[in-house]
């Protein structure tokens, strides 16, 4: 069946280093969202691409959409103790208007 | 806060008895999406209803259901529990009709709800 995966599991990195989480679909997507959710949280919305290749920016945040439509990263410049929660991407299928998929998640921790 | 309230916090059922989640979306969202959270299954989309009419169908069991009413609360009603349907139930609210909404999606707080 389809599939949204979603590299590395977790990730731990000294606060200042670079964070990087890969969301891989096994189909093409029409347009891909990215949450965050924080420890006991629930999840925000952070961006929604749309366009192949798309490239955007929130300050230290870096989102990107492959060209073929079937993988986007996150990327986080100079990780602060904030940046800690759990990224997900969530991908809205091509070919189907109602099947809506979350990848599980990519676990960040920031040692100070 | 996003301006989405559940209830209850957290509700703790037995195997094969009913219980209902409530939500409310924020002030002006016509769209209710309610979304199931759990460990071996991560985050997935159940239903959405828009301005009181079911909008699209997600991983939803038959023995769940949901309803939108006139004052556009939503609830969702989970029968014949089994353990299995311990999980974190998420309600998040929207302008838009769309089942993906490009504007932003809020989510309430979440209902805890165990299976025992």
């Amino acid at each position: 069946g389809q599939q949204v995966m979603q590299i590395p599991q977790y990730q731990h990195v000294q606060e200042g280093e670079d964070f990087t989480t890969y969301c891989n679909s096994s189909t093409t997507l029409s347009n891909i969202q990215w949450y965050k959710q924080r420890p006991g949280g629930h999840p925000v919305f952070l961006i929604q691409l749309v366009k192949s290749g798309e490239v955007k920016k929130q300050k230290r945040l870096t989102f990107q959409f492959g060209e073929a439509k079937k993988n986007s990263s996150l990327h986080i410049t100079a990780t602060q103790t904030t940046d800690v929660g759990t990224y997900f991407c969530a991908g809205r299928l091509e070919t189907s208007y109602d099947k809506v998929i979350f990848g599980p998640g990519t676990s960040l921790s920031v040692i100070p | 806060d996003s301006g989405v309230t559940q209830t209850p916090k957290h509700l703790i059922t037995a195997t094969g008895q009913r219980v209902t989640l409530r939500c409310s979306p924020r002030s002006g969202d016509l769209s209710v999406y309610w979304y199931q959270q759990s460990l071996d299954q991560g985050l997935q989309f159940l239903i959405q209803y828009y301005n009181g009419e079911e909008r699209a169908k997600g991983n939803i069991l038959e023995r769940f259901s949901a309803q939108q009413f006139p004052d556009l609360h939503s609830e969702l009603n989970l029968s014949s529990l089994e353990l299995g349907d311990s999980a974190l139930y998420f309600c998040a609210s929207s302008v838009g009709l769309e089942v993906f909404p490009a504007n932003e999606q809020f989510f309430g707080p979440g209902t805890r709800l165990t299976v025992l």
